[in-house]
């Protein structure tokens, strides 16, 4: 089947280590996208890439870092700097200017 | 930078009521328009989109919206909610240009008893 695939859905991490999220599409899509929802925040967007080894930051970058080596696969990394990381991460894609398509996201809690 | 408000932070109905949640977007050039809703423990589904064309959108399980330019409003409505209803809607907005992003609102609750 194809879409957008998160993992872990349950992560918990401890003060001060960097965590890894992973998001995998298989929808041949060339943007990808993550978000931070919060109670009451709605969802905010973090990192965005449009192509390959490419990415920009959002409205909430800092604390986060991403890669995309691959068209597939967009990864998200929740850094010691980052103040209040605990939130419910949002993966999705886009083919083109479209609707987004979304994982079924991540719950990271820190410890 | 475009931006998103949401009326409502949560809304209580019975069952049969009819439902209008509103969204309003600030952004000066041409826009898409999304609703989102998320149930209970599941990942966000589209409900309907505008990118043109007809201003009333009619998107699924009875839902509609109208795209009201002059307002800068995209209000979701439904003539008559059920209980399976109860979930979080979020409005988004994206300019009409190559990979733009989705903004979204905070959300709307909506809670509705049997």
């Amino acid at each position: 089947d194809g879409g957008i695939t998160q993992s872990p859905k349950y992560l918990f991490r401890k003060e001060g280590q960097n965590v890894t999220l992973s998001c995998e599409q298989n929808l041949n899509h060339d943007a990808m996208y993550w978000y931070r929802q919060d109670p009451g925040q709605g969802l905010r967007l973090i990192y965005y890439s449009q192509i390959v080894n490419d990415f920009q930051k959002g409205d909430i970058a800092e604390g986060y870092s991403v890669s995309r080596e691959k068209k597939e696969s967009f990864p998200l990394t929740v850094t010691s700097a980052q103040k209040n990381p605990t939130a419910f991460y949002l993966c999705a894609s886009n083919p083109g200017n479209t609707e987004a398509f979304f994982g079924q996201g991540t719950r990271l809690t820190v410890v | 930078a475009q931006s998103v408000s949401q009326h409502n932070h949560h809304v209580i109905l019975s069952e049969a009521a009819s439902l209008e949640l509103g969204c309003n977007y600030s952004y000066g050039g041409t826009v898409n328009l999304f609703w989102y809703v998320q149930y209970p423990g599941q990942h966000l589904q589209l409900l309907l989109k505008y990118f043109s064309g007809d201003p009333l959108v009619k998107g699924i399980k009875g839902f509609e919206a109208e795209f009201i330019k002059s307002k800068f409003s995209f209000n979701l409505r439904k003539p008559s909610v059920q209980w399976s209803d109860t979930a979080e809607y979020f409005c988004a907005v994206s300019t009409n240009s190559g990979y733009s992003t989705l903004t979204f609102g905070k959300g709307t609750m909506l809670l509705v008893s049997p």
